[in-house]
């Protein structure tokens, strides 16, 4: 079946405007991640969703930086006046149903976001 | 917070050779130390995983140990080929809560 999809692969945008990345998590999976990779580093927690639940934000580094998930499925990470520092592949994970065993998160391709 | 460390940032070994990564972690309330591999380019994805039930948990050529009370793991992989090459990250969970900590990484580059 079809695994998580991320939209648009790549982003460049100038120093100060709105970025919009996507992630299609795979159908079914109710928890889904948000990560921030910067080159050569580890991988940062932003945000977690799971199921109906509150939105775990503790990650977020700004208050620049939302997201929403819609339906419980597509979910979109927001970040506002965007600055150099947020250059990085923003990477989006899904997993069926924490708490119950399956907790394999997988991940997609990632969006590789470059600030001018 | 949870607070993941990972050791070292990189690794080179001889084809044949093994290969150790370690991890320590500092919430006690951790159950849940997943391992992704990360090859260049694409996505990470789970190699294996053990539970805070377990001390060791073995696959292939893949081995991970667990020591609850010094609050460290460790990825063992025996007789390293080529297509092992690639970056390790370490990860620590709340198993019902579902949050993971993710270590720095580790670049592992075997030579043929």
């Amino acid at each position: 079946g079809a695994g998580v999809s991320q939209s648009p692969s790549n982003k460049v945008t100038e120093k100060g405007k709105d970025v919009e990345l996507r992630c299609d998590p795979i159908s079914g999976h109710t928890a889904l991640y948000w990560y921030r990779q910067s080159l050569g580093q580890g991988l940062e927690f932003l945000i977690y969703f799971q199921g109906n639940s509150a939105p775990d934000k503790s990650g977020l580094p700004s208050d620049r930086f939302s997201a929403e998930r819609t339906g419980g499925s597509v979910s979109t990470l927001t970040i506002q006046r965007t600055q150099q520092e947020d250059s990085a592949v923003y990477l989006c994970a899904s997993s069926f149903a924490p708490g119950t065993g399956w907790n394999e998160q997988f991940f997609g391709p990632g969006t590789r976001l470059t600030v001018l | 917070g949870e607070n993941v460390e990972q050791h070292p940032s990189t690794l080179s070994v001889q084809e044949g050779d093994s290969a150790v990564i370690k991890c320590t972690y500092s919430d006690s309330a951790s159950n849940y130390f997943p391992w992704y591999k990360q090859e260049l380019g694409k996505r990470p994805q789970l190699i294996i995983d053990i539970r805070s039930n377990v001390g060791e948990k073995k696959d292939q050529r893949i081995a991970v140990t667990l020591n609850k009370t010094a609050k460290h793991f460790s990825l063992h992989i025996t007789e390293t080929q080529p297509e092992d090459s690639a970056v390790y990250f370490c990860a620590a969970s709340l198993y019902n809560f579902n949050k993971f900590y993710f270590g720095s990484g580790t670049k592992l580059n075997v030579k043929p």
